[in-house]
């Protein structure tokens, strides 16, 4: 059982340039999360899905963009990466949002934009 | 507001026992949580208090006071295993998580 699985663990990029971040996870949860790590900072919540075709913003949501077009599956776009963009990024899926809230993460995704 | 807080780093000896505090604010609760993070690795679950008291799991105990809104992790016969952050987190009234930055715990033989 995989669990939640991110790809790629490792980037590098150029201010401006694009890519995705793909988070997939086998345990038919329907909630699912995109956060961001910083050093002295709490996990950041960027952007979150409640279910297979809905996406809402987080706290940090301002250069991202998600779709949830399948439930297990959740990206993470960033258009025109910014420096402010190099972090840790770290997917997440619960089964809901009640009392239990036990979130599964995968193993993050190390971003630097130059 | 909404704020929480913790240590940034404490330091125990394996085979002791150590107590990590976080203290928050909120208007709205809905339970808090730690979670343990290994350099590198992904956050893992460690506890939920949604009622004041102590909930005890093996080695870890986690415990709540919504009134003081503060709560502990206290971690018995240290392993150098447990040498890790600790996340702690609450949810609030939207049943989103509002985390602490973290206490890195270094253990010494």
């Amino acid at each position: 059982n995989a669990g939640v699985t991110q790809t790629p663990k490792f980037r590098v990029l150029k201010t401006g340039q694009s890519m995705t971040l793909l988070c997939a996870q086998d345990m038919n949860h329907e909630y699912m999360y995109w956060y961001r790590q910083d050093p002295g900072m709490g996990l950041r919540l960027i952007h979150y899905s409640v279910g297979e075709g809905t996406t809402a913003k987080g706290e940090v949501p301002d250069g991202y963009n998600v779709s949830r077009l399948k439930k297990q599956n959740f990206l993470l776009g960033l258009e025109s990466a910014a420096p402010s963009q190099t972090s840790v990024y770290f997917c997440a899926s619960s089964l809901g949002t009640s009392e239990i809230g036990e979130l599964f993460f995968g193993e993050g995704s190390r971003l630097t934009v130059l | 507001g909404q704020n929480i807080d913790q240590p940034t780093e404490m330091t125990a000896t394996e085979g002791a026992i150590v107590q990590i505090n976080c203290t928050y604010q909120t208007s709205g609760f809905n339970g808090l949580f730690w979670y343990q993070q290994h350099a590198g690795e992904a956050p893992t679950f460690l506890s939920y208090n949604v009622l004041d008291g102590l909930e005890e799991k093996g080695r870890f105990s986690s415990f709540l006071s919504r009134s003081k809104g503060y709560s502990y992790l206290l971690l018995k016969e240290l392993q150098m295993k447990d040498s890790a952050s600790y996340l702690c987190a609450f949810q609030d009234s939207n049943y989103q998580l509002i985390w602490g930055a973290g206490t890195k715990l270094i253990i010494k033989p």
